[in-house]
């Protein structure tokens, strides 16, 4: 089954504690891009990928680090979590084959908690 | 940071109503316009991608059109049921490579 899966789903940690929510898509899709979702506000880009080795910032990536060595997998690392990160966070994934534009396929969600 | 508006932000229809709503994005440096269903406790997932000018998609009852020259979508439901009930979100691509998503309409169907 094609998907895009995300761990953990649900993560409550502390100001300061490092952590990595994974990213896998078994799609063979070059474009990964992580968002979060807080209310009242649109889906925000933090960090995306073009394809292995290749990543950059998107709207919010203060805060956030990913790396993308393999294709399929896409971690983000928060280095040092604070409270204003709580937030719900998706991974996406598309292919580029027919340009850049094609549907995003999202994960799960993580829902994570800096207390 | 690009702005792209959704209106309402959020619908109630009774079953049955059609129903359509708006997104602006700004209409210079156009690549993409997507719009994705969101239900709730679930990921968003994608309804159209749209390119051109004057594109008109159509996925069962639900259908959407761009203009790129004004920087408007609309996404229409013709026949509403209560399974339609979701966030409906559209995103915003300038050619650059990163997504500008608006907040949403949230539609409600009641039966």
């Amino acid at each position: 089954e094609a998907q895009v899966t995300q761990n953990p789903r649900y993560l409550i940690t502390v100001t300061g504690k490092k952590l990595t929510v994974t990213c896998s898509q078994n799609m063979n899709h070059e474009y990964m891009s992580w968002y979060r979702q807080d209310p009242g506000l649109g889906l925000r880009q933090i960090y995306y990928s073009m394809n292995v080795e290749v990543t950059d910032k998107g709207d919010v990536p203060e805060g956030y680090k990913v790396s993308r060595k393999e294709k399929r997998n896409f971690p983000l690392i928060l280095e040092s979590p604070s409270p204003n990160q709580t937030s719900l966070y998706f991974c996406a994934s598309s292919s580029l084959t027919s340009g850049l534009y094609n549907e995003q396929f999202f994960g799960p969600g993580t829902r994570l908690t800096v207390l | 940071i690009l702005n792209v508006e959704q209106s309402p932000q959020s619908l109630h229809v009774q079953e049955g109503d059609s129903t359509n709503f708006t997104c602006s994005f700004p209409s210079s440096n156009f690549y993409a316009l997507h719009w994705y269903r969101w239900e709730t406790a679930k990921s968003p997932e994608a309804l159209f991608v749209m390119t051109l000018n004057g594109d008109e998609k159509k996925k069962g009852r639900i259908s959407a059109t761009l203009n790129t020259k004004e920087g408007y979508s609309y996404l229409y439901i013709k026949g509403s049921q209560p399974e339609d009930s979701a966030t409906y979100l559209c995103a915003f691509t300038g050619g650059a490579n990163n997504l500008f998503f608006g907040t949403g309409t949230r539609l409600t169907v009641i039966p």
